[in-house]
């Protein structure tokens, strides 16, 4: 049972916007930032989004996350086939000494 | 090139121990923290815990502390996760990642730098 709480699949056709949502606590996100990753098949994690909206370099407008309360969500606008991958949501927790809590993640489907 | 080199895929028996590594080049590696995460095949992610290679200071999730190690060697750039006892619960694949930003807590930004991933097995 993961910290986060993330839908298990979601999906879109290509050109569509999507939403992946992504719930926690007071703990967490209510009270830290929210980073999210992209995981393609056989391949290490892509850090996404950090500080709740901020892209990294060299990562796409398409993407983009925001965070209201104790829930953040990440859109993709545009959708492409390549999007296809496994989408995690991340904060601090600043519970008994602090540590990193992950959501279960999200497979997102291109149709 | 910012990179992280992790050492190669282990095959164990229940009750060895292990240490896997993974090393830092084309930063400072004194100045970003390290975590390491696990991902069962099929699973999702599972942050283990985190450190500070410039003076130790680690931080290990609830579910992991006490049944892992992490360290550093600041002069080979180079940071481990350690098992004393290995289960076959233990078989995963293993990341470790550089911290975003020089912080945690508040100023956290995630994992913007990974290794490639060390697969271990563990069976009898």
């Amino acid at each position: 049972q993961s910290v986060l709480t993330q839908p298990p699949s979601a999906s879109g056709t290509p050109g569509q916007r999507v939403t992946i949502s992504c719930s926690g606590s007071s703990s967490n996100i209510g009270t830290n930032t929210v980073n999210w990753y992209q995981q393609l098949p056989g391949t290490a994690p892509k850090l996404l989004i950090h500080s709740n909206n901020q892209r990294p370099s060299g990562v796409s407008a398409r993407f983009s996350g925001s965070k209201s309360g104790t829930s953040a969500s990440l859109a993709i606008s545009g959708l492409q086939s390549e999007d296809e991958a496994d989408y995690y949501c991340s904060a601090w927790d600043d519970s008994l000494n602090g540590y990193v809590v992950f959501g279960g993640g999200t497979k997102l489907t291109v149709l | 090139e910012v990179q992280l080199v992790q050492s190669g895929a282990e095959v164990k028996k229940p009750g060895e121990s292990l240490k896997i590594s993974c090393e830092g080049s084309g930063y400072s590696f004194s100045s970003y923290w390290i975590a390491w995460v696990r991902q069962v095949p099929g699973k999702g992610l599972e942050w283990m815990g985190i450190l500070n290679p410039r003076d130790s200071d680690t931080r290990y999730s609830p579910s992991f502390q006490g049944q892992v190690t992490i360290s550093a060697d600041r002069s080979f750039s180079t940071a481990y996760l350690q098992w004393r006892i290995l289960q076959a619960s233990d078989s995963a694949i293993y990341f470790c990642a550089r911290s975003y930003s020089q912080y945690i807590g508040r100023y956290y930004y995630g994992l913007d730098v990974w290794g490639q991933g060390t697969t271990v097995t563990v069976s009898s």
